[in-house]
């Protein structure tokens, strides 16, 4: 059974820090990875998607990185401003067509002003 | 574009009680879902649809119902409401042709007492 990890639970950094967040699944016979930022009492925002061929995606100060062998991904946000404060979820899709994606619990991050 | 519509944005139920929430998206998306976000827990896949008059279940759809008569509405019934069933539910959409990309509501956050 898929599952999927996020570790640290929380982060708090000082405004500026270029900062990593983690993301494991156990199976690595994935579609493709989703990462998603949630503010609080708010709905799942899209930032980044890999599909299993790719290695990397990229978007402004966010860069996400897929390793299927080792069953990890990276989120690398580079000089974060407290507008990033949030919780970050990464999500799997464990087959193509069967529309299953299986959550981590988040990182809950704070960067501090 | 309003994107994935939601309502209610908030409802109290007594156990026992039946509703129905609903979700609307206007993407012309063939794949929609539900899921129940707890804390502590992630979010969690009830019932998906991979086009009208199709749906199968997720992974918690234990006192769920759900049909898809067209393309733009997936509601969520409860017959019976339990205080287990406390949660925050969010509906997602998704284009079938490719990725998979999934697009979010802002949620309906359910209490049962």
């Amino acid at each position: 059974k898929q599952e999927v990890t996020q570790i640290p639970a929380a982060l708090s950094v000082p405004e500026g820090e270029n900062l990593v967040l983690n993301c494991s699944f156990t199976d690595s016979a994935i579609y493709n990875l989703q990462w998603f930022r949630q503010d609080p009492g708010k709905g799942l925002t899209s930032l980044l998607l890999i599909q299993s061929s790719q290695r990397e995606q990229t978007s402004g100060r966010l860069n996400a990185s897929l390793d299927k062998s080792s069953g990890r991904s990276t989120l690398y946000i580079a000089a974060s401003q407290p507008g990033d404060s949030a919780t970050y979820l990464c999500a799997v899709s464990i087959a193509a067509g069967t529309y299953k994606y299986i959550f981590g619990t988040g990182t809950r991050l704070k960067v501090l002003a | 574009n309003a994107g994935v519509t939601q309502t209610p944005k908030f409802q109290v139920l007594k156990t026992g009680q039946s509703m129905t929430l609903q979700c609307a998206q206007d993407m012309n998306h063939e794949y929609m879902s539900w899921y129940r976000q707890d804390p502590g827990m992630g979010l969690r896949l009830i019932h998906y649809s991979v086009g009208a008059g199709i749906t199968d279940q997720g992974e918690v759809p234990n006192g769920y119902n759900v049909s898809r008569s067209t393309t733009e509405d997936f509601p969520l019934r409860l017959l019976s409401a339990a205080p287990s069933q406390t949660s925050v539910y969010f509906c997602a959409s998704s284009f079938s042709g490719g990725v998979y990309e999934q697009y979010f509501g802002p949620g309906t956050r359910l209490t049962v007492t």
